[in-house]
């Protein structure tokens, strides 16, 4: 069983395409976050949702917007991607008031 | 805001040998944790060992253990008995005590940025 998971693993597009991430956990969790990793393998974090609820937006550009349909889910929708935007997205997910995070797979973003 | 530093952008070892990788860290706040994060070719991040501040007691995870000196804002990663298998990025992060933290500091893991290791047969 996959605790938390990602799809898709890999995603090539062109510039100016719209597109999704989606993740997955199935540990109960109910804080979920989106983190990137560039290119010198430097991993920020960009979002978390609790509960559904937005608790951290970090300056990111409005170009991404994150959606919590549920505790379990937490998808990253990208609008009218860049060249910038290339790089490894990761999920990830803990218990409120608990420091220990689990992470997804990650997807690789190419924008050509 | 919180800081984390890996000073060494690169390490190699020998296999069976012992390696010890650099973290430095800047924070105002009293209680929080601290992470080394292994991320082999497979791109998979996997906690290694953690490390709650209020505790004066080193972490050990099997051939891991960690360095920890508060004072200092200095927390090293010491492998023994190195494996072909912990060839990997291996990255140091921070966290703020979940339990005190809300609004924007909740949650937010501060990566360092990272240190390959290669282990050598």
């Amino acid at each position: 069983d996959t605790a938390v998971s990602q799809t898709p693993k890999y995603l090539v597009t062109q510039m100016g395409n719209d597109k999704s991430i989606k993740c997955e956990q199935n540990l109960g969790h109910d804080t979920m976050y989106w983190y990137k990793q560039d290119s010198k393998k430097f991993l920020k974090i960009m979002f978390s949702y609790n509960n559904k609820e937005l608790i951290i937006n970090e300056t990111v550009p409005n170009r991404f917007s994150p959606k919590s349909p549920d505790k379990a889910h937490l998808n990253l929708h990208i609008n009218s991607l860049e060249l910038g935007d290339s790089a490894v997205y990761f999920c990830a997910s803990s218990q409120y008031r608990f420091y220990e995070q689990y992470f997804g797979p990650g997807t690789r973003l190419t924008v050509t | 805001a919180q800081t984390v530093t890996q000073s060494q952008p690169e390490m190699s070892v020998q296999e069976a040998e012992t390696v010890t990788l650099s973290c430095t860290y800047d924070t105002s706040e009293s209680n929080y944790y601290l992470f080394w994060y292994k991320q082999p070719p497979s791109r998979q991040m996997i906690l290694v060992i953690r490390q709650e501040a209020y505790k004066q007691q080193n972490a050990t995870e099997n051939r891991f253990s960690v360095n920890f000196q508060k004072a200092a804002k200095s927390f090293s990663l010491k492998i023994s008995d190195s494996q072909l298998g912990d060839t990997a990025m291996y990255f140091c992060a921070f966290i703020p005590d979940p339990s005190n933290a809300g609004g924007t500091s909740y949650g937010k893991l501060t990566f360092g940025q990272g240190t390959i290791l290669t282990v050598h047969p």
